[in-house]
């Protein structure tokens, strides 16, 4: 089975700073994918970034980058110079290549919130 | 354009009443999703399908099944609704099993 786990419920950000919000997971498959996702108050669902365990760079989508340390089996969520719109719930999440581990897992999420 | 839609947004119904939920997609994906997100905003995966395949997650009950007309639409199907479905339910899509998952809007479901 796999398990995502994001640790920091709330993080609190100054506007034009950068934060990290991190993200640990758990399988046995040797190919994974992680995924982060950004929920604003609105509710949608925003895919973000995306990070093969293969992949040789880390990934980067402008503002954002993926941190991703395979020894660790961290993949932490960078974003630069916070704007007030990046206020919103972000969620990990991973897929695997077998079984049911090839369902997508979330982790429980982290409220993010940038003072002006 | 809208990628993944859904209706209705919001549904608020009475306990042991049926209802439906719809989905459709226009990006040409495979494989669509069904999610529910409970109210601690913790979402779970309820069912995974495309046309040669259905996923269930184990831990929904049978009053719970999906409907896909055509590749474009999936449909979830809820019957004998109970206090605890009250949730909201995501559809999401991707271009197969391993890709980007894409999600709809959501629909905020409460049953009283």
């Amino acid at each position: 089975a796999q398990k995502i786990t994001q640790t920091q419920p709330g993080m609190f950000v100054q506007e034009k700073e950068a934060v990290t919000l991190d993200c640990t997971y758990d399988t046995s498959d040797p190919s994974y994918g992680l995924f982060w996702y950004k929920q604003p108050s609105s509710g949608e669902m925003i895919f973000l970034i995306y990070q093969g365990s293969y992949d040789q760079q880390n990934a980067t989508e402008g503002r954002y980058s993926l941190n991703f340390q395979k020894a660790r089996k961290s993949a932490n969520l960078v974003i630069s110079a916070s704007q007030l719109g990046d206020s919103a719930m972000y969620f990990c999440a991973m897929r695997g290549l077998s079984g049911s581990a090839r369902q997508l897992t979330f982790g429980s999420g982290t409220q993010l919130t940038v003072l002006p | 354009d809208t990628a993944v839609s859904q209706t209705p947004k919001y549904l608020v119904t009475q306990m042991g009443n049926d209802k439906s939920i719809k989905c459709e997609q226009n990006l040409g994906h495979d494989t669509m999703y069904w999610y529910k997100q409970d109210s601690k905003k913790f979402l779970k995966i309820m069912f995974s399908y495309n046309n040669k395949e259905l996923i269930i997650n184990e831990t929904v009950p049978n009053r719970f099944s999906p409907k896909s007309p055509d590749k474009a639409h999936l449909n979830l199907h809820i019957n004998s609704l109970e206090l605890g479905d009250s949730a909201v339910y995501f559809c999401a899509s991707s271009q197969e099993f391993q890709d980007t998952q894409y999600f709809g809007p959501g629909t905020r479901l409460t049953v009283l």
